[in-house]
């Protein structure tokens, strides 16, 4: 059973900002949100990560409300680098076992000049 | 900084041959990962170690085997090779110390069968 449901695409246009949608309504107390992207046939890149709070970095911002059943992944300025598969990820970070990431279907962001 | 290095970076092999893909990951990281997408398809987890043993699998098929040697490289062994095992194989790896749950990818190993 897939734990998270994101849209299949979206776009926007290049310099705006890109709102990525992610429900994820079973998610448990220890489960924190991941975000991962993958640039066409690239390895999985790393975005950012949240349990309950809001966080930011240099790439992104993430929103999760405050039932933690969605999140909102924040690209503020949109670049056509940006172009990409984003997948939202919930799980329990782990040391050695049980760390692995489980992909599902994410969505495909194609940002237009 | 250094990156997970994965060789070879492409690989045609025949139907029933053998292949192996190594990985290299990030300096003081002790936990590897595979992973196999195919075609159009999300990254499939196939298996894992963590200090040098296997620590979770996934759908990785009996025809496979992996293994994490002493200096924490990883190697991916597939044997009789079949069509339907043509996919980009990406390896990843992560670090105990101030884990964050953030899995480091390498750039992938396209392989192709015919």
């Amino acid at each position: 059973d897939a734990k998270t449901t994101q849209p299949t695409s979206m776009d926007c246009a290049e310099g705006r900002a890109a709102n990525l949608p992610c429900n994820h309504s079973t998610i448990s107390g220890n489960e924190y949100v991941y975000w991962y992207r993958q640039i066409h046939s690239q390895g999985p890149q790393y975005i950012i990560h949240g349990l309950k709070n809001n966080e930011t970095n240099e790439m992104a911002s993430l929103i999760i409300t405050e039932d933690r059943k969605s999140s909102t992944l924040i690209l503020p300025h949109a670049t056509l680098r940006d172009t990409a598969v984003y997948y939202c990820i919930v799980v329990v970070p782990d040391t050695g076992a049980n760390s692995k990431l489980t992909f599902g279907k994410g969505i495909t962001l194609s940002v237009r000049p | 900084a250094a990156g997970v290095i994965q060789s070879p970076r492409h690989l045609i092999k025949e139907k029933r041959e053998t292949a192996t893909l190594k990985c290299y990951p990030i300096p003081r990281h002790d936990t590897v990962y595979w992973y196999q997408q195919g075609p159009g398809q999300d990254p499939q987890f196939l298996i894992s170690f963590y200090e040098k043993m296997q620590s979770d699998k996934g759908s990785i098929p009996d025809r496979f085997s992996a293994q994490q040697f002493s200096d924490y490289h990883s190697e991916l062994n597939m044997s009789s090779l079949e069509l339907g095992d043509s996919a980009l194989y990406f390896c990843a790896s992560s670090y105990p110390q101030g884990y964050t749950g953030e899995l480091f990818f390498g750039e992938g190993s396209r392989l192709t069968v015919l």
